[in-house]
Order: structure tokens, then sequence, then C-alpha cells
């Protein structure tokens, strides 16, 4: 389909194990999103990019959590050594400029048993 | 400290009535602000905005209020319909800003 795309939908790992979660964006759309929405919680910024560059990554919890976009397209989150906090469901949004509307993927949710 | 707030987490409705949603914020800096609707394994999609130079925007069924004054934002959805049926999110923003803020949700359920 035309919208963001990700995968995998659902993602379960054991403690201290390495994750990686792919975002596959709106052909087009130069800036892309990381939000983490935890259960009972609205999302919560992670990272920002405009083209391949982050822009602001202010949002990644700590040196765990890591993010590229190579070629300013598809996008790959990975969180090292995952703990059972980092359980939640990880959402991509891209949109066409830096302050046009989010365009949301279903999100990978991540169990961390 | 969260800077939106939903206090509602549900809020159950007639089909055919009104739903009223509300949203507080404390950041006085905020001045963008937009309604998200998400369905179960969905991701949220936008539903409409308001810029903090107006009080109220309309799109359909769908209208927002913003009182300045008071920091608080509504969501009114007339008439409702089962399809309204959602958890609906609040966030704001600076508009020089690309980060959104959000509430913890609302889970709106009509009633047949």
């Amino acid at each position: 389909g035309a919208g963001v795309s990700q995968t995998p939908s659902n993602k379960v790992t054991e403690k201290g194990k390495y994750v990686e979660l792919r975002c596959d964006p709106i052909s087009g759309h130069t800036a892309l999103y990381w939000y983490r929405q935890s259960l009972g919680q609205g999302p919560e910024f992670l990272i920002y990019f405009q083209g391949t560059g982050a822009a602001d990554d202010s949002g990644l919890p700590n040196d765990r959590f890591f993010a590229v976009r190579p070629e300013g397209s598809v996008s790959t989150l990975k969180i090292q050594r995952t703990e059972r906090g980092d359980s939640a469901v990880y959402l991509c949004a891209s949109s066409l400029k830096s302050s046009g509307e989010l365009f949301f993927g279903e999100g990978s949710r991540l169990t961390v048993l | 400290d969260q800077q939106v707030k939903q206090n509602s987490p549900s809020l159950s409705v007639q089909e055919g009535r009104i739903s009223i949603l509300n949203c507080d914020y404390t950041n006085s800096m905020f001045d963008y602000f937009l309604w998200y609707k998400k369905y179960p394994a969905e991701g949220p999609t936008f539903l409409i905005s308001i810029s903090s130079i107006k009080d109220k925007n309309e799109d359909g069924r769908f209208t927002v209020f913003l009182n300045k004054s008071a920091k608080h934002l509504s969501l009114h959805i007339v008439p409702s319909q089962p399809g309204d049926s959602a958890v609906y999110f609040c966030a704001a923003t600076r508009q020089s800003n690309y980060q959104l803020i959000w509430g913890a949700g609302t889970k709106l359920i009509i009633k047949p």
C-alpha cells in the first residue's frame, strides 16, 4: 500500500537480546519520526529524521537505543540489551515536511520477557 | 509532569448524540493542537487541528474548540456514529517545532 509500513508487527524477545524495528515511510516524505507508546499512555517522541540525518534524537531514553536512515527513506530503530521496560508499541510516522501532518504506521509491538 | 492531559480514560455516548472529549494543557508555548483517532492494532490517524489564533475549527461532524485562557480544548462529534468508537488522542506542539506532546487518550464507545 501507499502508507507507512512497519515490520515486524509483533516481536517477542528475551531480556538482554538485540532488536531491530523497521519503518518504510510514504514515498517522498522527507521527515520521519519514531514514537513509543506504553500501555495506557500517549505516544512519546523518540527521534526525528530530516532526510538521512537525525535532526533531533533527544527523546531516545538511553544509549541502548539507536536509529538510522542511511538513504533517507527506510529507517531502522535498534535496541541493544533489551530490558522489560522497553516493552511498548513503537510507532513510526512520516510527513512531507517537518511541520506537516504526520502519517503513522500500525506500529511494532515489542514484548521483552 | 504531563503537559497534555486527558482526564477521562473512557466515555460512553448513545448513537446520534453529541460526544465531547476534553483536553487540558499546561505549557503556554503550545500554539498548535491536534486530535488523532486510533483504532485497535492501527496507528493514529489525524482528525482535526486548530491553531492558537483561532478558537474554533469545524470539519463536518467534528468541531474543535480552544479556550486559551483556560488552556483547554475540546472535540465535539455530532451526531456520534458507531464508527466513531476509538481512542482519541489530543496532541500539542509549537508550530516552529515538530515534536508532538500527547495526552494519554480517551476511549470513546458509541452505544447503539
